[in-house]
């Protein structure tokens, strides 16, 4: 079974400039969580789609955004980056349907530079 | 209130010996406890997780103890192997089936072999 994917897995970009990573979760799943992690905030939860619908969202400004499609596959957008968006951009995908606790996969990242 | 504390930053065990990763939460709410572990290029992966109702869980070598009455939850390496040199994340969230995970700030442990 494939685990969840994220592309591309490495990018550079400059201030100003906005940015689509890209996630396709495992087979089943349709619950799709992003999260920045960065070395001095941690990991930090930007939001969760489920079946398309965004269901939860962290404390991050409007320039992030998300969306998730048909198939379960997410992209995230930011827009007008600036420096303090560099960091490892991570995809977590899970069944989601809200019966019990469900695990969480995550991808290997997207990592982001901002310069 | 939804701050996950997470110590130490650091941490030095000796090959066989015991690592311990402590976390403590404010928010009575959370209502499920993971553990992750996270190799340097590679997303976090699901150690263990325990809900309040139970004290302990057990899986192979890795054990979490949780307080609830201390709001505090730990996670105890035995014979810890220098293979299990990683970062451990400990992380809390409060409804059930949504994933807004909020996490620890992370303890990079090493094994000396």
């Amino acid at each position: 079974k494939a685990g969840v994917t994220q592309t591309p897995r490495y990018l550079i970009k400059t201030r100003g400039q906005q940015v689509t990573l890209s996630c396709s979760p495992i087979s089943g799943h349709r619950s799709v969580s992003w999260y920045q992690q960065t070395p001095g905030q941690g990991l930090q939860f930007l939001f969760e789609y489920f079946s398309e619908t965004q269901r939860n969202k962290g404390n991050f400004p409007g320039r992030f955004s998300g969306r998730q499609f048909s198939n379960s596959r997410s992209e995230m957008n930011v827009s007008t980056l600036e420096l303090g968006d560099s960091a490892l951009y991570l995809c977590a995908s899970s069944f989601g349907t809200g019966m019990g606790y469900n695990e969480q996969f995550f991808g290997p990242g997207t990592r982001l530079t901002v310069l | 209130q939804q701050q996950v504390k997470q110590s130490p930053q650091s941490l030095i065990v000796q090959k066989g010996g015991i690592s311990i990763i402590n976390c403590a939460y404010e928010n009575t709410a959370f209502d499920y406890f993971p553990w992750y572990q996270q190799f340097p290029g590679k997303g976090p992966a699901l150690l263990i997780a325990i809900r309040p109702d139970v004290s302990e869980k057990k899986e192979g070598r890795f054990t979490i103890s949780f307080n609830k009455s201390a709001k505090q939850f730990s996670l105890h390496i035995m014979d810890s192997q220098p293979g299990d040199s990683a970062t451990y994340f400990c992380a809390a969230s409060k409804d059930s089936g949504t994933y807004k995970y909020i996490f620890g700030t992370g303890t990079r442990l090493k094994v000396l072999a």
